[in-house]
């Protein structure tokens, strides 16, 4: 069954806002982390946040998790139109071997 | 440029043909992977090499023939293609196997008519 889940499926937003998104799993992972895929592109990897930190920086990019709840989030401060793309968490289930499994994605639109 | 090269960008086949997707990494990497993005679907993790040797078959049906002739290059064969078969086919590699940071080609776009 599929691991990482994101929340919400679109989100549209104006440049400037905040946006987040979240993302849920359902077995205990080793870390998570989260890409960006930009239309009919590869994905670049953003960050990285291992099971024992709670949140990470990075830029305008700020990362939460949450083990107890089993969901990671993403915020993006500040966003600009350049920021519009898909997003997708991934994580890496202690018993997923090699097998990073990743979640459908937040199509996040920033509009000028 | 993330170091991992992918050709063809696009690609479209009838369901006779046989053809290739290459995918070259210059990041000294000894682990690659194939992965294939459709339409509302999460990323599917295809195959798995490490040091040239293939670790990882996720039940990918015999029409996808993978070949790993060292660790910077990585082909995936095509033939007998079904049009469900059409999707992104993104190639990835890291350091090693394992929980590392995934560096990802600009993908292939297959179409099977």
């Amino acid at each position: 069954s599929q691991q990482g889940e994101e929340d919400p499926q679109a989100l549209s937003i104006q440049e400037g806002e905040n946006a987040t998104m979240n993302c849920s799993y359902k077995t205990s992972i080793n870390n998570l982390q989260w890409y960006r895929q930009n239309s009919g592109r590869g994905l670049v990897h953003l960050i990285l946040i291992r099971s024992n930190e709670r949140e990470k920086h990075s830029g305008r990019l700020r990362v939460t998790l949450d083990t107890s709840k089993k969901s990671s989030s993403l915020l993006i401060t500040a966003s600009r139109a350049a920021d519009t793309a898909s997003y997708f968490c991934a994580t890496d289930g202690e018993t997923s071997g090699s097998r990073l499994t990743f979640g459908e994605g937040t199509q996040l639109t920033v509009n000028p | 440029e993330t170091g991992v090269t992918q050709t063809p960008r696009h690609l479209v086949m009838g369901m006779t043909n046989k053809k290739s997707l290459k995918c070259e990494q210059h990041l000294g990497h000894n682990a690659m992977y194939w992965y294939k993005q459709s339409a509302k679907k999460p990323l599917e993790l295809m195959f798995v090499y490490n040091f040239k040797e293939q670790t990882e078959n996720n039940s990918v049906p015999s029409r996808f023939s993978p070949e790993c002739p060292n660790s910077s290059h990585l082909f995936l064969h095509l033939h007998t293609l079904q049009p469900e078969d059409s999707a992104l086919y993104l190639c990835a590699s890291s350091p090693g196997q394992g929980w590392e940071e995934l560096f990802f080609g600009e993908g292939s776009r297959l179409t099977v008519l």
